[in-house]
């Protein structure tokens, strides 16, 4: 069975660096074809697609944000984990972590964290 | 990045009656070389992560009620509810992955009428 679960702090101030970790069980990410994303979304808004790193350390971010994110993985902790820097209001949204479906040659995502909300105030 | 849209913003349709989603993508998310439409469809409940409906257009995910099905092809999609049921009640995104800098659309909300 597959779960996800993401970990951070719920508060972080404007320009702090945001780290989230998405621990996880079921699979490794060592296995071809494994993935994990990361997609936020703002209250009452719609999902946004942050980051994804795969099993061969490959990584992808949005071009919107790239200058900002980093994920990385540790493989032998079950852990990913997504860093934001130079937060702002704006970012203040549930961060959720996701299983990317294998057997697919594309990325959607069938197993997601409950997700975090993070909010950034001063 | 490919942008996606989505139409109604919202709709309320009654219990048993068929719902219909449309999503566009500013962009062909057809793959030539294997034919196959790079286009999902996620359901989220008040609360609740999204759960993944439909792959590749409209191959439905293990376990996903047959009143769910997918169509279209190229830039133009959309999801049908064939007779919708009080459990339904959701918002409905689709995604592109035909690009690896994948993208959402804005959702759209359906309720009962």
């Amino acid at each position: 069975q597959i779960t996800l679960k993401e970990s951070g702090p719920t508060l972080v101030k404007p320009t702090q660096t945001l780290t989230l970790t998405c621990t996880f069980s079921g699979f490794s990410l060592s296995t071809s074809g494994v993935g994990v994303g990361w997609i936020r979304q703002p209250p009452g808004k719609a999902l946004e697609w942050l980051a994804l790193i795969y099993w061969d350390d490959d990584k992808r971010y949005s071009p919107s944000l790239k200058s900002r994110l980093t994920i990385t993985k540790d493989t032998s902790k079950n852990q990913v984990v997504l860093t934001m820097t130079n937060m702002d209001p704006v970012d203040t949204a549930t961060y959720y972590c996701a299983h990317r479906r294998r057997d697919l040659s594309g990325t959607t995502f069938d197993y997601w964290g409950q997700g975090t909300l993070v909010t950034v105030s001063s | 990045d490919i942008v996606m849209t989505q139409s109604p913003d919202s709709l309320a349709v009654s219990l048993g009656e068929r719902a219909t989603i449309n999503c566009k993508s500013s962009q062909s998310v057809l793959y030539s070389s294997n034919n196959k439409n790079y286009l999902a469809w996620y359901q989220q409940k008040p609360g609740q992560p999204p759960k993944l409906l439909i792959y590749w257009a409209s191959t439905r995910e293990s376990g996903v009620p047959d009143r769910f099905s997918g169509s279209g092809s190229g830039t133009d999609f959309t999801l049908t509810i064939s007779s919708l049921q009080a459990e339904d009640v959701a918002v409905y995104y689709c995604q592109q992955y035909y690009s690896t800098h994948l993208t959402f659309g804005p959702g759209t909300k359906v309720d009962i009428k």
